[in-house]
């Protein structure tokens, strides 16, 4: 089943710890992103990656890192999570324009 | 379920009824839409696509239809069931690339 897994779908953390949500697609898509879900914002994209260690900045990467060193894995990095990330994030995969992309099921990230 | 917008304009429909949801984008430059269904507790789903050199594109049950000039996007949904109820969000990119920015969103009801 085609499919793009993250984990964890839900995290409660505090200010200052590291943390990584991993995401994974079993489709061999040679696009990935991550977005970040708000009340009133909508969804707004973190960071993209249109191949293996190919990474862009989107409109919110501030905080945030990633890295694609496999053309599967596509994770998140919060090096140090602070309250204003508390957010929903997807990641998403797609094989390019015009073909379908892809999200996962969310993870529910909370920092305090 | 998961919020995905506390004020996100609404569009009430009867079941069966044709719905139109609509769409402005602002960046002159894009040049490949996307919509998506998202259902509460899920990931964004993708429904149909078109790219700036066409007006119109339809699929199954659904017809995007896109107005260069006044940078509109529209979704109509044919017959619509239940099943449809959802918040659906367009996505615009320029150069045909994977910066995606998306719309606020419309919550579709379907009334019995």
């Amino acid at each position: 089943e085609a499919q793009v897994t993250q984990n964890p779908r839900y995290l409660i953390t505090v200010t200052g710890k590291k943390l990584t949500v991993t995401c994974s697609q079993n489709m061999n898509h040679e696009y990935m992103s991550w977005y970040r879900q708000d009340p009133g914002l909508g969804l707004r994209q973190i960071y993209y990656s249109m191949n293996v260690e190919v990474t862009d900045k989107g409109d919110v990467p501030e905080g945030y890192k990633v890295s694609r060193k496999e053309k599967r894995n596509f994770p998140l990095i919060l090096e140090s999570p602070s309250p204003n990330q508390t957010s929903l994030y997807f990641c998403a995969s797609t094989q390019g324009v015009g073909t379908e992309a892809f999200f996962g099921q969310g993870t529910r990230l909370t920092v305090v | 379920g998961e919020s995905v917008g506390l004020h996100l304009p609404t569009l009430s429909v009867q079941e069966g009824d044709n719905s139109i949801i609509n769409c402005a984008y602002s960046n002159s430059a894009s040049d490949y839409f996307i919509w998506y269904k998202q259902e509460s507790g899920k990931g964004p789903q993708f429904i149909i696509d078109i790219r700036s050199n066409m007006d119109k594109r339809q699929g199954q049950r659904v017809t995007v239809l896109l107005n260069k000039t006044v940078k509109h996007l529209s979704l109509q949904i044919a017959a619509t069931q239940p099943g449809d109820s959802a918040v659906y969000f367009c996505a615009e990119t320029p150069n045909y690339g994977q910066n995606f920015v998306f719309g606020p969103g419309t919550r579709l009801s379907v009334l019995p």
